[in-house]
């Protein structure tokens, strides 16, 4: 079975400074991967996605993230924190081959400090 | 605006009692899925959806029920068997299932408590 994990549940960080958080997965075959951004009470929107092409994709609010194969990780980064960045994270992935089914992360949720 | 809409967005549940949450989309699209979301558990799938009146049991599908009538609407009843039904309950959708590199789409949510 597919899993996905997040080290660290939650992270936090000065403004200004930058984001890193950490997404790897468990596949031999490597699958498509996902950020997604939730504020509280509210649903998941979509940061970024890695299906085939660049390793490395831009997103939006300035997070991007990279696929590293070797690795098996997808992990968030963004070079500047803003107080508005302040959330909850969750990478997921889909497996080439289950029909759009994604299997998600635990979650981090992220801390930014004046 | 094409999107997702979950109603109501809090609902309260004596014991004993089914309820039903709402979940519409105006995106055309084929797949729909339930997960519930429990503190530090990430999302778990309830069921879902690749087509009309076809569902299939995701992880945590005991004590839910759903129905799939329409492409734009797909229903989740949570039942008096599920005994911890307190979370909060994510519909999403995406485009034709069999294309696994299309992102999911949400609805912002329907937190269900205990009465």
């Amino acid at each position: 079975a597919q899993s996905v994990t997040q080290l660290g549940s939650h992270v936090s960080v000065s403004e200004g400074a930058l984001v890193l958080l950490r997404c790897n997965y468990s596949s031999s075959v490597p699958p498509y991967l996902f950020w997604y951004v939730q504020y509280p009470n509210q649903g998941l929107q979509l940061l970024l996605k890695y299906t085939t092409g660049a390793t490395l994709v831009k997103g939006i609010n300035g997070f991007e993230a990279e696929f590293k194969k070797s690795e098996t990780s997808f992990h968030l980064t963004k070079p500047s924190a803003h107080m508005s960045d302040a959330a909850e994270y969750f990478c997921a992935v889909s497996p080439i081959y289950n029909f759009n089914k994604f299997y998600f992360g635990s979650g981090t949720k992220l801390n930014v400090k004046p | 605006d094409g999107g997702i809409t979950q109603s109501p967005k809090y609902l309260f549940r004596k014991e004993g009692q089914n309820v039903t949450l709402s979940c519409e989309q105006n995106l055309n699209h084929d797949a729909m899925y339930w997960y519930r979301q429990d503190p530090g558990q990430g999302l778990r799938l309830i069921y879902y959806s690749q087509i009309v009146n076809d569902f299939q049991k995701g992880d945590i599908a005991e004590g839910y029920s759903v129905s799939r009538e329409k492409k734009e609407s797909f229903p989740l009843t949570v039942t008096s068997a599920q005994k911890n039904p307190t979370a909060f309950y994510l519909c999403a959708s995406s485009v034709p299932g069999q294309i696994s590199n299309q992102p999911q789409h949400f609805g912002d949510g329907t937190r269900l408590s205990i009465l």
